[in-house]
């Protein structure tokens, strides 16, 4: 069966400070994979998308970056962490890769982002 | 762009009450549509998905519709439980992979 894991659960950060959240899956390969953001009182927003190994579309301008450095990992980053970027991480991958969405996405656990 | 709309907002029913959540969008160019729900402070968990050849699916005490024309969803839930309480998202996928969100109807199921 595939599992998807993130971590860290939670993380609280002082403005300024690097970001790096890891998101890997299991029990499937060439995965699309997917990170979103939750702010409080806001939808989900779609931030960045991977249908294969270094290939990354970021869907709003924003001082995060993504990267892909294995099929199954996906990484978001940022070199310095604003007050805006407080919110719940997902990460999330579907079955078919190669830039069609044409099946469920399973989303990971999150993490809790606090940037004071 | 696509918009997506969810109504009601927020709703709370008695245990057992049959119920149906909407969903509708403004771009019926989609390849699918999906419902999820959402526990407070945890990741989403995928319900149904529709493909926009389909008209419904089903699963257990669900059922979800697609009108792709006329731009609207529903999701049926029947019997409802109190562990139904959580926030349903309506999400459509569109051309160039991108995903809209709807804004969601926040669920309450009273005993």
């Amino acid at each position: 069966s595939q599992t998807i894991h993130q971590w860290p659960a939670t993380l609280v950060q002082p403005v300024g400070s690097p970001l790096s959240l890891e998101c890997t899956v299991e029990g499937t390969s060439n995965p699309n994979l997917y990170w979103y953001r939750q702010a409080a009182g806001r939808g989900l927003q779609l931030l960045f998308y991977s249908v294969g190994i270094g290939q990354i579309s970021s869907e709003v301008p924003q001082n995060l970056s993504a990267s892909r450095p294995q099929d199954r990992q996906f990484i978001l980053s940022s070199k310095k962490l604003l007050l805006s970027d407080s919110g719940f991480y997902l990460c999330a991958w579907s079955r078919l890769a190669g830039g069609s969405i044409t099946d469920t996405q399973y989303f990971g656990p999150g993490t809790r982002l606090t940037v004071l | 762009k696509q918009e997506v709309t969810q109504i009601p907002a927020a709703l709370s029913v008695p245990e057992g009450e049959n119920l149906v959540l909407n969903c509708s969008f403004t771009d019926s160019a989609i390849y699918n549509l999906q419902w999820f729900r959402q526990d407070p402070g945890k990741g989403l968990t995928s319900l149904l998905l529709i493909q926009s050849s389909q008209r419904e699916q089903t699963s257990g005490r669900l059922n979800a519709s697609l009108d792709k024309s006329s731009g609207r969803s529903t999701l049926y839930i029947a019997a409802s439980q109190p562990g139904d309480s959580a926030t349903y998202l309506c999400v459509v996928t569109g051309g160039g992979n991108k995903l809209t969100f709807g804004t969601g109807t926040q669920l309450k199921v009273e005993l």
